[in-house]
């Protein structure tokens, strides 16, 4: 959904690097979801934030990712000292947040290559 | 705990042909259920979504899906086959609980072969 933005596309880090990727969610959403996409699985739920608080951490590593939704600003992803296992899609989604079922609208991914 | 399993990791089918890609949950709540369609290097589309308002749902591009608690399914069809068909399908469930994140089925690859 064109709605929500995700950058970058595509992003190309060596081991050890940092990887940031940034989502802003659609108009009106204040529901931020990170799923990762290893190549031939499905997606995996890693983080649910709302505006300034994290709600839902259980899907991430216990380290070296971390995840922030500031007031103001886009959603950041930040992997530290990338390893090549990093390599993935990482899908970004948002929701409005308010009743059970809400459509979750996902941005198009951003790929990350550990080279 | 919630999960779901997508029978059949590809699906091949002719055009013009049915389309049934099945997916089965487990869930211990009352679930929504949803299917998603992505495209190659494209993020994922909603088809369709189960809130318990009725078993059988439409969905965009002519496909349809039939909650089932019975059989805890929620199968995914399409009458007639396209050559746009042709992409992953992904099943997730929630449970009837807001703001809660979805849980995916390993997908399912459709192939529309002419």
């Amino acid at each position: 959904n064109a709605g929500v933005m995700q950058n970058p596309r595509h992003l190309v880090r060596r081991r050890g690097q940092e990887a940031r990727l940034r989502c802003s969610p659609m108009k009106g959403h204040s529901h931020v979801y990170w799923y990762r996409q290893l190549p031939e699985e499905g997606l995996k739920f890693m983080v649910y934030l709302q505006k300034e608080n994290i709600i839902d951490e259980s899907g991430m590593p216990k380290e070296r990712f971390s995840a922030e939704f500031p007031k103001e600003g886009p959603s950041i992803l930040r992997i530290q000292q990338v390893v090549r296992g990093d390599s993935a899609a990482y899908f970004c989604a948002s929701s409005p947040g308010t009743g059970a079922g809400n459509t979750i609208y996902f941005g198009e991914g951003s790929w990350l290559t550990v080279v | 705990a919630q999960s779901v399993t997508q029978l059949g990791s590809h699906v091949s089918v002719s055009e013009g042909a049915l389309v049934l890609l099945r997916c089965n949950y487990s869930s211990s709540v009352p679930p929504y259920l949803f299917w998603y369609v992505q495209y190659p290097n494209q993020g994922l589309q909603l088809l369709l979504k189960y809130t318990s308002a009725a078993t059988l749902v439409k969905g965009i591009n002519g496909f349809e899906a039939e909650f089932k608690k019975s059989e805890t399914s929620f199968h995914l069809t399409k009458p007639s086959a396209h050559m746009s068909d042709a992409a992953e399908y992904f099943c997730a469930v929630t449970p009837n609980q807001a703001g809660t994140a979805l849980i995916f089925g390993k997908g399912t690859t459709l192939s529309v072969s002419s």
